[in-house]
């Protein structure tokens, strides 16, 4: 069964940072791209980043580019989320989720996703 | 920047109706390797996002063959043939095909 469990949400003051992980078991967690979602009652689900297999090829949205960087180890099974420069905007519920490759070719983006942790940023 | 739209709340339904839910697209959803990156997820009450389809209208390994999806290009709708509890939920479409973009979800509710 395929697992995802992030830890490492809390709250944190503006301008400082935080790291997510987000442990993976239940399937070959070097054969998968990864992702991060976060979602907030006012701006609904928004995609965050991803990361390839290898962790050689990493993608953000615009609005964190530069403050966060994705990265994974594969020994450890694990993703993490660093977030520098926080703003209250970042406030949010961030998922882990499984990316795969679907028989047609194309591409699942977030097959299967973890609870989630609260990231609160304020003063 | 791609925007997809998603009624807020659905007409509501009793339990074994048929429901359909909409998502519109302000761009074509084709993407330059032919496939049409459109996904569409289920959050329950407390839960988190589950997948149900992918590429508009392959349903995803478990979902239940009530749920179907349509579309091309920029107009998509995803039905439920025989709306059951566990189905009750926010409903949000997805694209993968420019700038990863969550429509803001439709909620489906008993009548």
């Amino acid at each position: 069964e395929v697992q995802l469990v992030e830890s490492g949400g809390g709250l944190v003051q503006p301008g400082r940072s935080l790291k997510l992980s987000c442990a993976a078991s239940g399937f070959t967690f070097s054969n998968y791209g990864m992702a991060w979602v976060r979602q907030t009652p006012t701006k609904g689900l928004e995609w965050v980043a991803s990361i390839s297999t290898g962790g050689g090829n990493t993608y953000y949205r615009d609005s964190v580019k530069g403050r966060f960087t994705i990265s994974r180890d594969n020994a450890k099974n694990t993703q993490y989320l660093q977030m520098d420069s926080l703003r209250s905007e970042d406030t949010a519920t961030y998922y882990c989720a499984r990316s795969e490759i679907a028989a047609t070719s194309g591409l699942i983006w977030f097959a299967y996703w973890g609870q989630g942790t609260l990231v609160t940023v304020s003063s | 920047d791609v925007v997809l739209t998603q009624t807020l709340v659905a007409q509501p339904v009793r339990l074994g109706d048929q429901a359909s839910i909409s998502c519109r697209s302000s761009q074509s959803l084709v993407h330059s390797d032919g496939h049409t990156y459109l996904e569409w997820y289920l959050q329950k009450p407390g839960q988190s996002p589950q997948l149900l389809i992918y590429e508009v209208s392959n349903r995803f390994s478990g979902v239940p063959d009530r749920f179907s999806g349509s579309g091309s290009g920029s107009d998509f709708t995803l039905k439920i043939s025989r709306v059951e509890p566990e189905d009750l939920g926010v409903y949000y479409c997805f694209e993968g095909t420019h700038d990863p973009t969550f429509g803001g979800g439709t909620k489906l509710e008993l009548k």
